[in-house]
């Protein structure tokens, strides 16, 4: 596609809930990260693949964060018995490779009830 | 980790003035990137940049890798320009996978 794109744009989840978040890079990348930022502050880094294979995973906050990315493209994180504090905008960005441009997708807007 | 400072933290201006961004980062890198993040969130690139300068209309930038330092130059400000701007790294050692972001510059642009 022309962009990274992100789905879904919204989510509400009860608390205790799992939800998926989808990442569809730019094709061809073959680096892509997950970010979160929460309400008013920065951004806070979760992990980076290259290809499909995870070789910084150190900001995932808990066991009850995972991410996959298959045939090099597409990536999913998964957040577990979600919790208030997930509340958040989860941002993926990809880039040709490590080092090179990375560009963000729309995020998707976690909101945990 | 590579650290990244910015400055100042929040700056408002007079629709027409200039300004400038500063980003300090702690380490070498090999990438520094420039990001735009609108009222609705989303991030726009605004310069790749880890040296050398680059002018985009009324944006420039320049990225002085040896003093470990880059400066976004804002000039004849719209309310559009309003948002936060951020200085993103990549170091070449020690936590060089990772987009390390600093806390960005607030931007109120008013009339």
């Amino acid at each position: 596609g022309a962009g990274v794109s992100q789905s879904p744009s919204n989510k509400v989840t009860e608390k205790g809930k799992d939800v998926e978040l989808r990442c569809d890079p730019i094709s061809g990348h073959t680096a892509l990260y997950w970010y979160r930022q929460s309400l008013g502050q920065g951004l806070e880094f979760l992990i980076y693949f290259q290809g499909n294979s995870a070789p910084d995973k150190s900001g995932l906050p808990s066991d009850r964060f995972s991410a996959e990315r298959t045939g090099g493209s597409v990536s999913t994180l998964t957040i577990q018995r979600t919790q208030q504090e997930d509340s958040a905008v989860y941002l993926c960005a990809s880039s040709l490779d490590r080092g090179s441009e990375a560009f963000f997708g729309q995020g998707t807007r976690l909101t945990v009830v | 980790g590579i650290q990244v400072e910015q400055s100042p933290p929040d700056l408002i201006l007079q629709e027409g003035a200039n300004s400038t961004l500063r980003c300090n980062f702690s380490d070498s890198v090999n990438n520094l990137q420039w990001f735009h993040q609108n009222p609705w969130g989303q991030l726009i690139n605004l310069f790749y940049i880890p040296s050398g300068t680059k002018q985009n209309g009324r944006l420039s930038a320049t990225t002085v890798a040896t003093e470990r330092y880059s400066l976004l130059y804002i000039s004849s400000s719209q309310t559009t320009d309003s948002g936060v701007y951020f200085c993103a790294v990549i170091g070449l050692t020690g936590g060089g996978n990772k987009l390390t972001f600093g806390t960005g510059t607030q931007l109120k642009v008013e009339l």
